[in-house]
């Protein structure tokens, strides 16, 4: 079945460092790839997704490059901030090609991030 | 606000014991879902809806009833609460399935079962 793979953590950075948080996938088909960001306390909110190979998603400055022929996602940002702090989730929704597997997200176990001034 | 909305926020229940997490969206979302999110797991689907009357299970669904009787409501029951359905859940729900769904996510319902 699918199942994404990422960092763990936690990642802890200065501001203004550079970030990258790694995202792997095995999936069958063409699957749809996200971020989601998760503030304390808070829900789950997109932060950028990628539709097919090559696609980039970008957002409040992260990117991420959809590479099939790697399996990857990861996610990058070149200066980050004290209000970056979070958890991030690699997820991926299936090809469509089996009836409602399309809706159903995968989710990553997740990579919390602490920015420190 | 447009958004989903879960109530209760926070929840203590004894072994045993039965509730309901209750979820509501007022997008017109045709999918809704409920995932549980505990510590190193990240997010597993429970059950999930793709429309009204149509309800089907994801990865942990044992322990867990589901109805979908309106578009906007999503209910999640617990029939026999036990100390491992002690958890953060959240609803979640999304327009267009096909291919590119984005998920809305409620805030939130912190259940804890002694």
């Amino acid at each position: 079945g699918d199942s994404v793979t990422q960092m763990e953590g936690p990642v802890t950075l200065s501001e203004e460092a550079f970030l990258t948080i790694n995202c792997t996938y095995t999936a069958t088909g063409y699957p749809s790839l996200f971020w989601y960001v998760q503030y304390p306390g808070e829900g789950l909110q997109l932060l950028l997704k990628a539709t097919k190979a090559d696609d980039k998603g970008s957002n409040k400055g992260f990117e991420a490059t959809y590479r099939k022929e790697t399996t990857s996602f990861h996610l990058e940002k070149g200066s980050v901030q004290v209000s970056d702090s979070a958890v991030y989730f690699c997820a991926l929704s299936g090809s469509g090609n089996s009836g409602g597997s399309n809706y159903k997200l995968t989710f990553g176990k997740g990579t919390l991030l602490t920015v420190n001034p | 606000n447009a958004g989903v909305t879960q109530t209760p926020k926070f929840q203590v229940l004894k072994t045993g014991q039965s509730m309901t997490l209750q979820c509501a969206q007022d997008m017109n979302h045709e999918y809704m879902s409920w995932y549980r999110q505990d510590p190193g797991m990240g997010l597993r689907l429970i059950h999930y809806s793709v429309g009204a009357g149509i309800t089907d299970q994801g990865e942990v669904p044992n322990g867990y009833n589901v109805s979908r009787s309106t578009t906007e409501d999503f209910p999640l029951r617990l029939l026999s609460a036990a100390p491992s359905q002690t958890s953060v859940y959240f609803c979640a729900s999304s327009y267009d399935g096909a291919g590119a769904n984005v998920l809305t996510f409620g805030a939130g319902s912190r259940l804890t079962v002694l």
